[in-house]
């Protein structure tokens, strides 16, 4: 019954590495996000995707590569992740393109060591 | 540039007090102002919105005041309650752009027994 879930919850992973963050929503949005969180709570936008088609890149490191297949779904994909990656990821979703607010997942807590 | 500035960083108070948060917004183009409640290892959840058509919106215990000549607008908790300790986020976005939701910095707010 989730609305916007998110997997994994925590992720501890070295310097160096590729991992991949899953998020999936089942209210029907047409647009997903990516927010990252850091350790003073500040919420940024990284990416948008309405229906399938990225709207919005906030001048995101090239290392991360968003993916939506189809519009329920927005992965995130990090290669050769550093230090400052670390932080709690979000994932959101909207309809009306964040017209009426956005729902947010659990959050991913990317540890990098 | 923080285009949505809220205050204070945090805030205690006592069980059945006020607590009042302000945040002000530079960009006129917004015209959606939502309030987000964050409980500690969760994600933000919308608790109440305004457009700024409207100069107050109530809901239950929560009321927003909206000053669209001063670019401000602020969040009020009537008869606050310990389990409405969380940390609260004001955001801004506009309608006629690509979905952005542009957020405060955050406030902690803890109330206490």
């Amino acid at each position: 019954d989730t609305a916007v879930s998110q997997t994994p919850k925590y992720l501890v992973t070295q310097m160096g590495n590729d991992k991949s963050i899953k998020c999936e929503q089942n209210l029907g949005h047409d647009t997903m996000y990516w927010y990252k969180q850091d350790s003073k709570k500040f919420l940024k936008i990284m990416f948008s995707y309405n229906n399938k088609e990225l709207i919005i890149n906030e001048t995101v490191p090239n290392r991360f590569s968003p993916k939506s297949p189809d519009k329920a779904h927005l992965n995130l994909h990090i290669n050769s992740l550093e230090l400052g990656d670390s932080a709690v990821y979000f994932c959101a979703s909207s309809q009306d393109r964040g017209r009426a607010g956005a729902f947010f997942g659990q959050g991913t807590r990317l540890t990098v060591v | 540039q923080q285009q949505v500035k809220q205050s204070p960083q945090s805030l205690i108070v006592q069980k059945g007090g006020i607590p009042i948060i302000n945040c002000a917004y530079e960009n006129t183009a917004f015209d959606y102002f939502p309030w987000y409640q964050q409980f500690p290892g969760k994600g933000p959840a919308l608790l109440i919105a305004i457009r700024p058509d409207v100069s107050e919106k109530k809901e239950g215990r929560f009321t927003i005041s909206f000053n669209k000549s001063a670019k401000q607008f602020s969040l009020h908790i009537m008869d606050s309650q310990p389990g409405d300790s969380a940390t609260y986020f004001c955001a801004a976005s506009k309608s006629s752009s690509a979905s952005k939701i542009i957020f405060g910095s955050g406030t902690r707010l803890s109330i206490r027994p």
